[in-house]
């Protein structure tokens, strides 16, 4: 079963702008991690973080984490048209690994 | 990075007949690998934990007979979709632990799309 839900579920911008999505999950976690999914391919690991850690950077992307409010945010500053991608939240919760992930948010970036 | 490939990256089938997916990992060692499925505009439902050398451990509402999973060794895993029909259609993705390394961190397949006619 999915444990997230995210929104929106998508988002069009232009280049140069910031994009901001949000995740809520339901259960305690161990971590929070954030995926990007190009159109018909596999994923790729952007961002971990720990269930005691409340922000994190990589790069243009920043991430937060609220374990009270059970929701994480996803900051992608800058953004640009190679930006365009699905973009999932996945939760471990002590599960052995297994990861639930979220709905996914469609970003949309025009030149 | 760790680098986990699929084969194949498409497959296309007649309904009834049993389709198999390899998953490996390239540069590391694998103790548990997950499969997941993903349909048209859709997130990713796990499926099923792969653990090496022993059962698959299969999620609520997933048919372990009809979707079975062998883990023969620490670098490969396979998923056999039985008897496939039109519905089971989908995008296959795995996903593979380092046992060595961080296990927090899964590296993810190109994945499988499997379209049964």
């Amino acid at each position: 079963s999915q444990q997230g839900e995210e929104d929106p579920q998508a988002l069009s911008i232009q280049e140069g702008e910031n994009a901001t999505m949000n995740c809520s999950y339901k259960t305690s976690i161990n971590n929070l991690q954030w995926y990007r999914q190009n159109s018909g391919r596999g994923l790729v690991h952007l961002i971990l973080i720990r269930s005691n850690e409340r922000e994190k950077h990589s790069g243009r992307l920043r991430v937060t984490l609220d374990t009270s409010k059970k929701s994480s945010s996803l900051l992608i500053t800058a953004s640009r048209a190679a930006d365009t991608a699905s973009y999932f939240c996945a939760t471990d919760d002590h599960s052995w690994g297994k990861l639930q992930f979220g709905a996914g948010t469609q970003v949309v970036v025009t030149p | 990075g760790a680098v986990v490939s699929q084969h194949p990256s498409r497959v296309i089938c007649k309904s009834g007949t049993s389709v198999k997916i390899e998953c490996r990992s390239l540069d590391f060692q694998a103790t548990t690998m997950f499969w997941y499925r993903q349909f048209p505009k859709q997130s990713l439902m796990l499926m099923a934990t792969s653990n090496e050398g022993s059962k698959a451990t299969y999620e609520q509402g997933v048919e372990k007979d009809k979707f079975l999973i062998n883990h023969a060794s620490l670098t490969l895993s396979t998923l056999t979709v039985t008897s496939a029909h039109p519905e089971d259609s989908s995008f296959y993705i795995c996903s593979a632990r380092d046992s060595e390394g961080a296990q927090e961190t899964q590296y993810f397949g190109p994945g499988t799309r499997l379209l049964v006619l």
